[in-house]
């Protein structure tokens, strides 16, 4: 799997957008990018998962640059609920996700 | 919605110890993973199992650890003889399919504390 590279933090304020961002340079053409979410020590939560075209589902949107590249994970209206830590993963096929250390997203009231 | 169970939420063992931690992974998966993520680090992959077999699994994986899929529901990891760093967090989870696109769910974990 291709690595990835977050911020290691990010701070947003209640109610609007959190735009979080990974660069995923060495991505190859069947690896999908998916992003999980971990809130304290709950166990990792799907989030969302796209290979070239950008992707929406009810908790957020995943723009995934032309070149794949880079992918932004949107969360259009971030509440309190939604501190956590952001896992972007390039995933192809095998038993494996990889975790590296993600963001840590801080929303503010 | 369905979801991965896990139990105990809470497990507090001496060293030396065995422990046999329980999942109950989505009905209709196929594919079923263990996780952990020692304190303040990252969740780290430990094994996979399909078909009653390890499909993979990683160096953390020794002879200490063993998998298995007793019945139709449930999905454990042993650890024979507990060690002080065997303390972490242990994630299961499941997924539909392995190839193509495909997301893997998890339990909401077991805290394992070995003193």
């Amino acid at each position: 799997d291709a690595k990835t590279t977050q911020p290691p933090s990010m701070d947003c304020a209640e109610g609007r957008a959190a735009n979080l961002p990974c660069n995923h340079s060495t991505i190859s053409g069947n690896e999908y990018v998916y992003w999980y979410r971990q809130i304290h020590s709950q166990g990792p939560q799907y989030i969302i998962h796209g290979l070239k075209n950008n992707e929406t589902n009810e908790m957020a949107s995943l723009i995934i640059t032309e070149d794949r590249k880079s992918s932004t994970l949107i969360l259009p209206h971030a509440t309190l609920r939604d501190t956590a830590v952001y896992y972007c993963i390039a995933h192809n096929t095998g038993n494996q996700f990889y975790f590296g250390t993600g963001t840590s997203l801080t929303v503010i009231p | 919605e369905p979801e991965v169970t896990q139990t105990p939420s809470h497990q507090v063992t001496q060293m030396g110890q065995e422990v046999i931690l329980r999942c109950v992974p989505i009905s209709n998966h196929l594919y079923f993973y263990w996780y952990r993520q020692i304190l303040g680090q990252k969740v780290e992959f430990l094994v996979s199992f399909y078909n009653n077999e390890i499909s993979e699994k990683s160096e953390i994986f020794d002879d200490q650890f063993s998998v298995e899929r007793p019945d139709g529901s449930n999905f454990t990891l042993k650890i024979r003889s507990t060690k002080l760093e065997d303390s972490a967090m242990y994630f299961c989870a499941s997924s539909e399919r392995l190839l193509g696109a495909y997301e893997q769910y998890f339990g909401p974990g077991t805290r394992l504390t070995v003193t």
